[in-house]
């Protein structure tokens, strides 16, 4: 069966410092990944898309790596921040459009 | 321009009660999905509808669930004779026409206790 995996354990981290997750999955040959943040008691906000053929994907502090050989997506937030404290979730599309499994999300504790 | 509308945000039923959670989808949106969120666990695909049509239900238990996304209102998601194990945080998300993104907009949720 399909299957997501993100380090359960919390990521503390200085503020100024690089933040870097890892979303691995097995059992997959997804057409892109996503990446989104969600903040305690809210829902998640989508961050960022990164298709099958592309290698890094960039947005402000944001990148995003998707190797397919891996099966592995890394996700760094640079020159982190206390306001980039969230949880950070992976997904990726299974059979049908929109209809994303979600990894089980990394915390990300950025300490001023 | 409105986001995802969930309510309520707060619910509380004794066992046995029912339970029926709302969601508008962001305006111009007619794909809807629900996800089920369990303490420390992550987010759990139940069902994705569109308008009067229920597209995939696969993760929607056998019993006492439902779900409908009628041609005019919300979509409601109802569950029958709460049992404890259903208390969760139940989050809707919306995706416009041809997407191409597959970009899911969430709502805030509606957190559900069962005493």
């Amino acid at each position: 069966s399909q299957k997501i995996e993100q380090n359960s354990e919390a990521l503390n981290i200085q503020e100024g410092k690089t933040a870097t997750l890892t979303c691995n999955y097995t059992n997959y040959s997804p057409a892109y990944l996503q990446w989104y943040r969600q903040d305690p008691g809210r829902g998640p906000v989508f961050l960022l898309l990164i298709r099958e053929n592309e290698k890094e994907k960039r947005k402000e502090r944001l990148k995003v790596t998707f190797d397919t050989t891996l099966k592995q997506s890394l996700f760094h937030i640079t020159a982190s921040q206390p306001a980039d404290s969230a949880t950070y979730l992976c997904a990726l599309p299974t059979d049908s459009w929109g209809k994303l499994q979600f990894g089980a999300g990394t915390q990300v504790v950025v300490t001023p | 321009n409105a986001g995802v509308m969930q309510n309520p945000r707060h619910l509380v039923r004794r066992r046995g009660q029912e339970a029926r959670l709302r969601c508008s989808p962001m305006k111009g949106h007619s794909h809807v999905y629900w996800y089920r969120q369990l303490p420390e666990e992550g987010l759990k695909f139940m069902v994705y509808l569109q308008k009067e049509n229920i597209i995939d239900e696969s993760g929607m238990p056998k019993e006492r669930f439902s779900a409908e996304f009628p041609k005019e209102g919300p979509s409601i998601l109802r569950i029958q004779q709460v049992v404890r194990g259903d208390s969760a945080a139940y989050f809707c998300a919306s995706s416009g026409t041809g997407a191409a993104t597959g970009e899911l907009f969430f709502g805030e949720g509606s957190r559900l206790t069962v005493l």
